[in-house]
């Protein structure tokens, strides 16, 4: 089972401001999923990127597919208190049915 | 469509008492699949069925067991409660169409052992 590493863990920002979190591998990923979580709530999917290089948008969120597909990035374009959450990377293993491996989350505060 | 329901959503046991959650997946979706959610440990997989037999497992003692039904519903069992069992419990959801299926989470059971 790969492991999955997401930086930074805890990120608190002002309304307005970008960031980006990022999700690795030292193995390739097969695909990839976003998930974000809000406070007593399951997570919900936001993108599955699958090809080395791709780049999906969803409004202000950004996704990016490293070339190597080793690597993903979430960037967020002026955030706002509604994009409060966890967000989740993780790798659908289809080799095993519905199995998904998380990464460790980055935990976004944006403040008002 | 209703979503992926989950009772109860609160549940406090003491330590070496046993507990059964439940969980009802979208109408229509044949795979249920477990997630346990913990602040050191993050979100890890338990199990995952599909037509009533265990498709996979995680890496969690036999303590951990679950079920599903002729209706897809689902039940997951830890006996023998231990402090680190204390932990969001999430289901997920999906069709099983193939490959990257969506899965689809439901609000999860937050047990705390004591």
């Amino acid at each position: 089972t790969q492991l999955l590493e997401q930086s930074p863990q805890f990120l608190s920002i002002q309304e307005g401001e970008n960031l980006t979190v990022y999700c690795n591998s030292s193995s390739v990923f097969s695909s990839l999923q976003w998930y974000r979580q809000e406070p007593g709530e399951g997570p919900v999917l936001l993108v599955t990127v699958v090809t080395g290089g791709e780049v999906k948008k969803l409004k202000r969120l950004t996704f990016q597919f490293g070339d190597a597909r080793k690597d993903s990035s979430l960037h967020i374009t002026a955030a706002q208190p509604g994009d409060t959450g966890l967000y989740l990377c993780a790798e659908p293993n289809n080799n095993a049915g519905n199995m998904l491996t998380f990464g460790g989350g980055t935990r976004l505060m944006v403040k008002p | 469509k209703a979503g992926v329901t989950q009772t109860p959503r609160y549940l406090i046991k003491t330590r070496g008492q046993q507990v059964t959650l439940s969980c009802s997946p979208i109408s229509g979706h044949r795979s249920v699949s477990w997630y346990q959610q913990t602040p050191g440990q993050g979100l890890q997989f338990l199990f995952e069925y599909f037509s009533e037999t265990q498709r996979n497992k995680g890496n969690f003692p036999g303590r951990f067991s679950g079920r599903q039904f002729s209706n897809s519903r689902s039940e997951m069992n830890v006996s023998t409660l231990e402090l680190g069992d204390s932990a969001l419990y999430l289901c997920a959801s999906s069709l099983d169409r193939g490959d990257r299926d969506t899965q689809y989470f439901g609000p999860g059971t937050r047990l705390t052992v004591l």
